[in-house]
């Protein structure tokens, strides 16, 4: 089938430490990768993206590669600061079926960063 | 990206009524959608709202539960009808602009007690 399987969290970092959150796929065909943050109390945001295999996706110091091999999209920081404290979403389209803008989330990851 | 906005942002409801959540956005978008977030969980698709036409459904939702209006190409409501406190959750809109992403609304958390 067609899911999301992200790492489970919480995560609790300190400050400027090195970030991974991992994400892996099923789809069929070729679809869009997404890591989108949801703040305290807000809305989601798109963080980053990537449309084929290979993209690197970049936003805010976070990037995320698009590795059609190992069907991965893991979001990175070299140094996560206290701002950072969130909780991420990893996401795709379809592929080739369905709707190309039809969203399946992942359970989401919550990061704690420590001052 | 696109400017969303929702209303109400929170409300607290009696069990066995009806709230109906508005989304407006700045500029005309061909694809809506509703989306429910249940306390500490990922976000779910309810439908996809089609202008000039019923709405579309995803499996586990239904129209006579969570009616949608699609009146223009700026604005949508969701109504949750008949509400429990299973239904307690962030709802929230999207659009689709341009590539495949989508921009969502701040969300409208509902409590039912």
């Amino acid at each position: 089938g067609n899911s999301v399987t992200q790492m489970e969290g919480p995560v609790t970092l300190s400050e400027e430490a090195f970030l991974t959150i991992n994400c892996t796929y099923t789809a069929t065909g070729y679809p869009s990768l997404f890591w989108y943050v949801q703040y305290p109390g807000e809305g989601l945001q798109l963080l980053l993206k990537a449309t084929k295999a290979d993209d690197k996706g970049s936003n805010k110091g976070f990037e995320a590669t698009y590795r059609k091999e190992t069907t991965s999209f893991h979001l990175e920081k070299g140094s996560v600061q206290v701002s950072d404290s969130a909780v991420y979403f990893c996401a795709r389209t379809p592929g080739s079926s369905g709707s190309a803008r039809q969203l399946t989330f992942g359970s989401g990851t919550q990061l704690t960063v420590l001052p | 990206s696109a400017v969303i906005s929702q209303k109400p942002s929170r409300d607290i409801c009696q069990r066995g009524t009806s709230l109906t959540i508005q989304c407006q956005v700045d500029s005309q978008v061909t694809m809506m959608f509703w989306y429910r977030q249940q306390p500490g969980q990922s976000l779910t698709l309810i439908a996809t709202a089609n202008q000039g036409s019923e709405a579309t459904y995803e499996s586990g939702f239904v129209i006579d539960k969570f009616p949608i209006s699609r009146p223009n190409l700026t604005f949508s409501t969701l109504t949750v009808s008949n509400m429990s406190p299973e239904d307690s959750s962030i709802y929230l809109c999207s659009v689709g602009r341009g590539g495949n992403e989508q921009f969502f609304g701040p969300g409208t958390r509902l409590t039912v007690l």
